[in-house]
């Protein structure tokens, strides 16, 4: 069966800090990943996807940047995080065609 | 461009009874896919129930059933039997193709409380 992993769960950095979040997919080959941000009580905002390994097509302009480094590692990045990056992030993962999204646990993001 | 809209922010209902979350949707597709997800404390996103858009008939997956409307794009989830368990953030989400990839829209999701 498949299984999706991010890390980690909670994070707490600093303004002007990096970001490096990590989201990896077990047992499927070539899955199409993806990237979202959830703010406190709203819904889900796709940030970025990736088909296929070094190919990334970004969804909105923002302070942050995704690398897809091999088949089932998806990375979600920022060089000097602002406060505004605050939130919950969740990496999903889908077969081709008409297959649902499936998601990791997400990470909390809290910048002070 | 898609929208969902979840109109109704939060829910309560009484263990056992039977709730139904409305969403509508706003697209110029005609394939299409629909999901409900499901968030509950732990926050992680659950797949409840898909439907294909060329499909006249609702999906069902036990207690957890739809009203599909095309025509009125009107997309609505029935919990029979309602549990303490179900208590959660519920999520209607629309599919898109575009450049390879899916790509849902959410609406804004609807807080369900179920008491004992």
């Amino acid at each position: 069966s498949q299984t999706i992993h991010q890390w980690p769960a909670t994070l707490v950095q600093p303004v002007g800090s990096p970001l490096s979040l990590e989201c990896t997919v077990e047992g499927t080959s070539n899955p199409n990943l993806y990237w979202y941000r959830q703010a406190a009580g709203r819904g889900l905002q796709l940030l970025f996807y990736s088909v296929g390994i070094g190919q990334i097509s970004s969804e909105v302009p923002q302070n942050l940047s995704a690398s897809r480094p091999q088949d089932r590692q998806f990375i979600l990045s920022s060089k000097k995080l602002l406060l505004s990056d605050s939130g919950f992030y969740l990496c999903a993962w889908s077969r081709d065609g008409n297959q649902p999204q499936h998601f990791g646990d997400g990470t909390r993001l809290s910048i002070l | 461009a898609q929208t969902v809209t979840q109109s109704q922010p939060e829910m309560s209902v009484q263990e056992a009874e039977t709730v139904t979350l409305s969403c509508t949707y706003d697209t110029s597709e005609n394939n299409y896919y629909l999901f409900w997800y499901k968030q509950p404390p732990s926050r992680q996103m659950i797949l409840v129930i898909r439907q294909e858009a060329y499909k006249q008939q609702n999906a069902t997956e036990n207690r957890f059933s739809v009203n599909f409307q095309k025509a009125a794009k009107s997309f609505s989830l029935k919990i029979s039997d309602s549990q303490l368990g179900d208590t959660a953030m519920y999520f209607c989400a629309f599919m898109k193709h575009d450049g390879g990839a899916q790509k849902l829209v959410f609406g804004q999701g609807t807080r369900l409380t179920i008491n004992p």
